[in-house]
């Protein structure tokens, strides 16, 4: 069954460093998101993208926070320098256009920021 | 804007019995499409069930059903015959916007 492959599955830095996720999606699903959880919360949207191009990225704190999906395909999200209040679960989904047109999650990345 | 609202944020259920978890929305949309999903320890968001607003039946899925209020904007995940393995964490979600959770913790 295709699944959504996110690296790392952990991840400690410290403040001030440079973090980098990767995500890849289901073959052939155009739309990706890269969601923000802290700890006892729902998911919040940092970006989303279609294909290439960024169709809603204004939750992003974009003084720090970067993505991109350069062929429309793998994306990365960079976190530049890291905070504290950074530490959180990181989650990238990705949806093609299936009967309910959910989201597919991959297993997330779970950053610590000491 | 769209916002999802749970209201239980933790919740017992005995094995073998039944459990409804709450979610209320606000929506401006005609067309929406809700789900769940739930987030076990590991983290991974498990899709679980899909309500469309013009759908006119509830929707099931094995142990998952739905009572779907479209004019009171409720949408309560039942979960019939709860094993422990379901204890987790549960999500209401529209499109991109998701509630703050509802932890279920099942007992022997």
């Amino acid at each position: 069954e295709a699944e959504v492959a996110q690296s790392p599955r952990y991840k400690i830095t410290e403040k001030s460093q440079a973090v980098a996720f990767w995500c890849d999606p289901i073959s052939g699903h155009a739309t990706l998101y890269w969601y923000r959880q802290i700890l006892g919360q729902g998911p919040e949207l940092l970006v989303q993208f279609q294909d290439e191009s960024v169709v809603d990225d204004s939750q992003l704190p974009k003084d720090r926070f970067s993505a991109e999906r350069l062929k429309g395909v793998d994306s990365t999200l960079k976190i530049q320098p890291a905070e504290l209040g950074d530490s959180a679960m990181y989650l990238c989904a990705s949806r093609g256009w299936d009967s309910y047109n959910e989201q597919f999650f991959g297993p997330g990345t779970r950053l610590t920021v000491l | 804007a769209q916002k999802i609202t749970q209201t239980q944020p933790g919740m017992f259920v005995q094995e073998k019995e039944a459990v409804t978890l709450d979610c209320t929305y606000d929506t401006s949309d005609q067309s929406y499409g809700l789900f769940w999903y739930k987030q076990p320890s590991s983290g991974e968001m498990i899709f679980l069930i899909y309500q469309g607003s013009y759908d006119e039946q509830n929707a099931t899925e094995g142990r998952y059903s739905l009572n779907f209020q479209k004019a009171r904007k409720s949408a309560n995940l039942v979960i019939s015959a709860s094993q422990l393995g379901d204890s987790a964490m549960y999500f209401c979600a529209i499109s991109i916007n998701f509630g703050k959770g509802t932890s279920l913790l099942v007992t022997p």
